[in-house]
């Protein structure tokens, strides 16, 4: 089955304390990226990747970290957490960007204390 | 950075028609799209629209551009319950590598 996967789903933590949530997508897509989704505010770009070993930021990149090692996964990495980082996360992958449609994750909700 | 607006919320009748509007404030966009998100799950495309268009009809689904206006909506006839989700609107920028959402639009539909 085509799907874009995401783990983990939920996330308690501490601040400060390093995470990764990991993105995998089984359809050869080239195009990745990663958004939060918080309340009144939409969906918002955190970085996205258009193959592999190229990443480049969206709007809201600070306190994160990308790499794309491999075409499948695009892990997204928190440094050192802070609450201002709670929020829903989702990957997403397309074969480009244009007409393609993007297949999202389930997401990922993280709460940072 | 882009500004894509939404209204946070619509209450519709089950059968009646559902608009959703969108409006956005840079005008090179290339494509328009309009994603659905139900409760607990990402987002799934339900059409786009390219940005020479006025107008697209797929099924149930119109979406309508006005570029000088910068609006682009959604109508949905004869809705049902299975519709209620949150609505996201989206642009691609000519020359840009990413997608702006809007604030997305939750829409309810009343038995």
């Amino acid at each position: 089955e085509a799907q874009v996967t995401q783990n983990p789903r939920y996330l308690i933590t501490v601040t400060g304390k390093k995470l990764t949530v990991t993105c995998s997508q089984n359809m050869n897509h080239e195009y990745m990226s990663w958004y939060r989704q918080d309340p009144g505010l939409g969906l918002r770009q955190i970085y996205y990747s258009m193959n592999v070993e190229v990443t480049d930021k969206g709007d809201v990149p600070e306190g994160y970290k990308v790499s794309r090692k491999e075409k499948r996964n695009f892990p997204l990495i928190l440094e050192s957490p802070s609450p201002n980082q709670t929020s829903l996360y989702f990957c997403a992958s397309s074969l480009g960007l244009a007409a393609n449609e993007q297949f999202f994750g389930p997401g990922t909700r993280l709460t940072v204390l | 950075g882009e500004d894509v607006e939404q209204s946070l919320f619509l209450s519709v009748r089950e059968g009646d028609s559902s608009v959703i509007n969108c409006t956005y404030t840079d005008s090179s966009s290339t494509y328009l799209y309009w994603y659905k998100q139900e409760p607990g799950a990402g987002l799934q495309l339900l059409t786009y629209i390219f940005s020479n268009m006025d107008m697209k009809q797929d099924q149930r689904l119109t979406v309508l551009l006005n570029k000088k206006d910068k609006h682009l909506s959604l109508r949905i006839a004869d809705t049902q319950t299975g519709d209620s989700a949150i609505y996201f609107c989206a642009e691609i920028l000519t020359g840009a590598n990413n997608l702006f959402f809007g604030t997305g639009t939750r829409l309810t539909v009343i038995p």
